[in-house]
């Protein structure tokens, strides 16, 4: 799997966007960009996926540049409940209940400022 | 259900204390994982079960036994453990989101133990 780079902390106004970002400059054409967080003493928790086109579901928006080497996770409207560890994880799809593990990086820590 | 449940929430050890950790999801998922998370540092895999057979061990120290009685359930059984095995201890399962076959997990809450 692909390795990524991501900051390792960012603040955020209570009400602003959270621009997260990841570089993957060695992501391979049939590897997906996974976000998952991690509040405080929970575990993990999937947010988004996507492969080369702009991604958004309820909790957030996934931006990838058109040469699939870094990507964006948008959170619109960053709350105190925010307050995360999140991964950015790359690697490939797979069929049936096969073994694909995550391998997680050091993420970004986001603090939500009142 | 989109749960994993984990139990106990926090266990207390001494290092010649056996004990177990367990691990339950009733959404059908074929694959169940083990990972360890250290204070401060991101989740590592130790095991990986797919069909309720060991397909990944992470080089764990054999003080660290797990087992799969089920396709729902999933054991760590803990012996002679040391200090230094303190942690939280994660459990997920695996669901396939689309027919490309990308996927998610869906983690428990953790298992935080103490070793003394």
């Amino acid at each position: 799997d692909a390795k990524t780079t991501q900051p390792p902390s960012m603040d955020c106004a209570e009400g602003r966007a959270a621009n997260l970002p990841c570089n993957h400059s060695t992501i391979s054409g049939n590897e997906y960009v996974y976000w998952y967080r991690q509040i405080h003493s929970q575990g993990p928790q999937y947010i988004i996926h996507g492969l080369k086109n702009n991604e958004t579901n309820e909790m957030a928006s996934l931006i990838i540049t058109e040469d699939r080497k870094s990507s964006t996770l948008i959170l619109p409207h960053a709350t105190l409940r925010d307050t995360a560890v999140y991964y950015c994880i790359v690697r490939v799809a797979g069929s049936g209940a096969g073994s694909y593990q995550l391998t997680f990086g050091k993420g970004t820590k986001l603090s939500v400022i009142p | 259900d989109t749960e994993v449940t984990q139990t106990p929430k926090h266990l207390v050890m001494g290092m010649t204390n056996k004990k177990s950790l367990k691990c339950e999801q009733h959404m059908g998922h074929r694959a169940m994982y083990w990972y360890k998370q250290k204070a401060k540092k991101p989740p590592e895999l130790m095991f990986v079960y797919s069909y309720e057979k060991l397909s990944i061990n992470e080089s764990v120290p054999s003080r660290f036994s797990p087992e799969c009685p089920n396709s729902s359930l999933l054991n760590l059984h803990l012996h002679a453990l040391q200090p230094e095995d303190s942690a939280l201890y994660l459990c997920a399962s695996r669901y396939q989101l689309t027919s490309a076959g990308t996927d998610t997990q869906y983690f428990g809450p953790g298992t935080r133990l103490t070793v003394l």
